[in-house]
């Protein structure tokens, strides 16, 4: 049981670069949510998912997509990367089944852009 | 309007001190609150969650005033490992998301 895994964990990218992000998830999680964290800014919510196939916009939605095509992964898309989009980026996935609450966060993805 | 707010810190404690965090949230009709704990470049992990009696875990208490729309994280003994930034997260009745405060810091010294 692997949890919440981010690929990749570091990376590099120059002004106009193209990137996916993928969080895969082994908990059959329901919610799917991609944060980005700054500092002094906290954790912000970018895009979510609330099950296969369904995608909505967060708080910061600008320069990004997302695609969740099976249960497990939650994909995060830039499209033409800008410096503003330098970033720690968190995937977590959550459920609530049984009245349960649970919510796991992928070990974050650190993005440069130049 | 769905905020959350929490004072940035740092605080800083010797070993052993007692230390508390408040935390406020703006819309009263909130539904689950969540205190989680993150180490410096590590991810958020959950610590607690929050019930409307309070409740235990240890050295840690953690206690809702919804009149007051606020949540406090009581740390008793404090150790050198609990220095982390901890964050206040609330979901808001009807809402399929966490809202988190951006974090009060931290540091136990020995």
């Amino acid at each position: 049981n692997a949890g919440v895994t981010q690929t990749p964990k570091f990376r590099v990218l120059k002004t106009g670069q193209s990137m996916t992000l993928l969080c895969a998830q082994d908990m059959n999680h329901e919610y799917m949510y991609w944060y980005r964290q700054d500092p002094g800014m906290g954790l912000r919510l970018i895009h979510y998912s609330v099950g296969e196939g369904t995608t909505a916009k967060g708080e910061v939605p600008d320069g990004y997509n997302v695609s969740r095509l099976k249960k497990q992964n939650f994909l995060l898309g830039l499209e033409s990367a800008a410096p503003s989009q330098t970033s720690v980026y968190f995937c977590a996935s959550r459920t609530i089944a049984g009245g349960l609450e649970e919510q796991y966060f992928g070990p974050g993805t650190r993005l440069t852009v130049t | 309007r769905k905020e959350v707010e929490q004072d940035p810190g740092p605080f800083n404690v010797p070993e052993g001190a007692t230390v508390a965090f408040n935390c406020t949230y703006s819309n009263s009709a909130s539904q689950s609150f969540f205190w989680y704990r993150q180490d410096c470049r590590k991810e958020p992990k959950l610590l607690m969650s929050v019930y409307s009696s309070g409740n235990e875990d240890g050295r840690f208490t953690a206690q809702l005033n919804r009149a007051s729309q606020y949540i406090s994280l009581l740390i008793r003994d404090s150790k050198l490992s609990d220095s982390a930034t901890y964050l206040c997260v609330v979901i808001f009745s009807g809402y399929s998301t966490l809202t988190f405060g951006k974090g009060t810091m931290l540091l136990v010294s020995p």
